[in-house]
């Protein structure tokens, strides 16, 4: 099984701030890669799939880049509502992994 | 508009069974994957199982399998999970969501709100 590992896993900013949240997996996963935003309470949402492209409907200051087994995912300039935790989920192979998740703490 | 809506959760024993729903609306529900996502309570999110669009294949977690099955009926356009012999490490918010293709290898596109199980003898 794939095993998914995100850093770090608690980061404090600010608005205004370029942030980085890396994930790596234990064996190459081509570009199959996703990352989700997920608030208390909620259910998570899709940011980006195939490791950099935006989902529709998502601010274009998301980006993700990456392929094989280190990726990232990058918001350029942090608005309030981007405080929420953060996932990654490969989809290469079954059964399909997450991250441990990123907490975005405001600072 | 698409809708995803849980049900079927709640308080059981261990060793119990329990299954959950989950009614797809506006979207060609046939023409999707689905999978089932659990979050247990101040914990992060874990693949659970998913469904191909016909049904014809299905993919589980290794927590879990020998104990639940995936399947959907595409005539009333629902997912089902049948979760037997429950244990503590059941209890979670079980979270239903639709992927992007037929083919259960995509990511998931739209979510419900989720179903809590809980364990508790």
């Amino acid at each position: 099984d794939i095993q998914m590992t995100q850093s770090p896993s608690t980061l404090s900013a600010s608005v205004g701030d370029r942030v980085t949240i890396t994930c790596r997996a234990s064996q190459s996963i081509s570009s199959w890669l996703a990352w989700y935003q997920q608030k208390p309470g909620k259910a998570p949402k899709l940011l980006i799939y195939k490791a950099s492209s935006l989902e529709s409907g998502v601010p274009s200051r998301f980006s993700g880049s990456g392929s094989g087994t280190e990726f990232t995912l990058t918001i350029s300039s942090l608005q309030p509502d981007d405080f929420a935790t953060y996932y990654c989920q490969q989809y290469n192979s079954y059964p399909c992994s997450f991250g441990q998740g990123t907490k975005l703490e405001i600072k | 508009e698409v809708q995803l809506l849980e049900s079927g959760g709640g308080l059981v024993q261990p060793g119990g069974s329990l299954r959950l729903s989950c009614a797809a609306s506006g979207f060609t529900f046939s023409s999707y994957a689905m999978t089932w996502v659990r979050q247990a309570p101040g914990k992060g999110l874990e693949w659970v199982s998913a469904i191909s669009g016909s049904g014809g294949s299905t993919y589980y977690a290794d927590s879990v399998k020998g104990r639940v099955t995936i399947s959907r009926d595409n005539s009333y356009n629902t997912l089902y999970l049948q979760m037997n012999s429950l244990r503590a490490e059941d209890t979670a918010v079980y979270f239903c969501a639709k992927q992007t293709n037929s083919d259960p290898g995509y990511p998931c596109d739209y979510w419900g709100q989720g179903t809590l199980v809980t364990l508790s003898s």
